[in-house]
């Protein structure tokens, strides 16, 4: 059975970064696919951050292009988030996704709360 | 960019009762749409990709629609564990994936 978890610190100061990375089980990441993170802000809808391919090829949402970065370690089976000079704005749920058709996400993480705050 | 708009924001429904959801596109997205189930606490499911393509292991009472620029998602009869937020989501090229607002669903 294929899964995805996420891990990191829940908690994380205004102007530091915010990093998580999520652990693929069950399946090769170098077999292919994209995998990438959604956000959901408490109430809130559901946010695209990004998507990694296994080339390394990265692909962000453009309201946070300058403030993120991907990356994926294809022996120890994760990919990673960081998000740079994070305010109040960010806490969210985080979710790690793996995206097998450009645009059709079929696998979630359970999801980790990443709270922004003093 | 494409605007996703999704109507209604809630609804209340009796079991067995027939659910529909409408999803518009501010312009042409071809069958790039998907339709995703959120519970409370709980990761979106995948019900239905590419307009009316319903999911592996998904029940058969969710169906997905297109009418040139309007998407219908279609609950044929309502059942309590249905209760959920279903989120429109399209992709165009990347970077642009973009989720509707959702349509939170409850029991009557």
């Amino acid at each position: 059975q294929v899964q995805v978890r996420e891990s990191g610190p829940g908690l994380v100061k205004p102007s530091e970064t915010l990093s998580l990375t999520c652990a693929v089980s069950g399946y090769s990441i170098s077999s292919g696919y994209y995998w990438g993170w959604i956000r959901q802000s408490p109430g809130k809808g559901l946010e695209w951050i990004g998507y990694i391919y296994l080339s390394g090829s990265t692909y962000y949402n453009p309201s946070l292009n300058s403030r993120v970065a991907m990356s994926l370690d294809k022996t120890k089976k994760q990919f990673s988030l960081r998000l740079t000079s994070v305010t109040a704005a960010d806490t969210a749920v985080y979710y790690c996704v793996r995206d097998r058709q450009l645009g059709v996400i079929d696998l979630w993480g359970q999801g980790t709360l990443v709270t922004v705050s003093s | 960019d494409i605007q996703m708009t999704q109507s209604p924001s809630s609804l209340s429904a009796s079991v067995g009762d027939s659910v529909t959801i409408t999803c518009q596109a501010s312009q042409d997205i071809s069958n790039d749409l998907n339709w995703y189930q959120q519970k409370p606490g709980k990761a979106p499911r995948l019900l239905i990709y590419d307009v009316s393509n319903l999911e592996e292991g998904v029940p058969s009472r969710f169906r997905g629609s297109r009418s040139g620029t309007d998407f219908t998602f279609t609950i044929t009869s309502l059942q309590p564990e249905d209760i959920a937020i279903y989120y429109c989501q399209h992709y165009d090229n990347l970077p642009s994936l973009t989720f509707g607002p959702g349509t939170k669903v409850d029991l009557k």
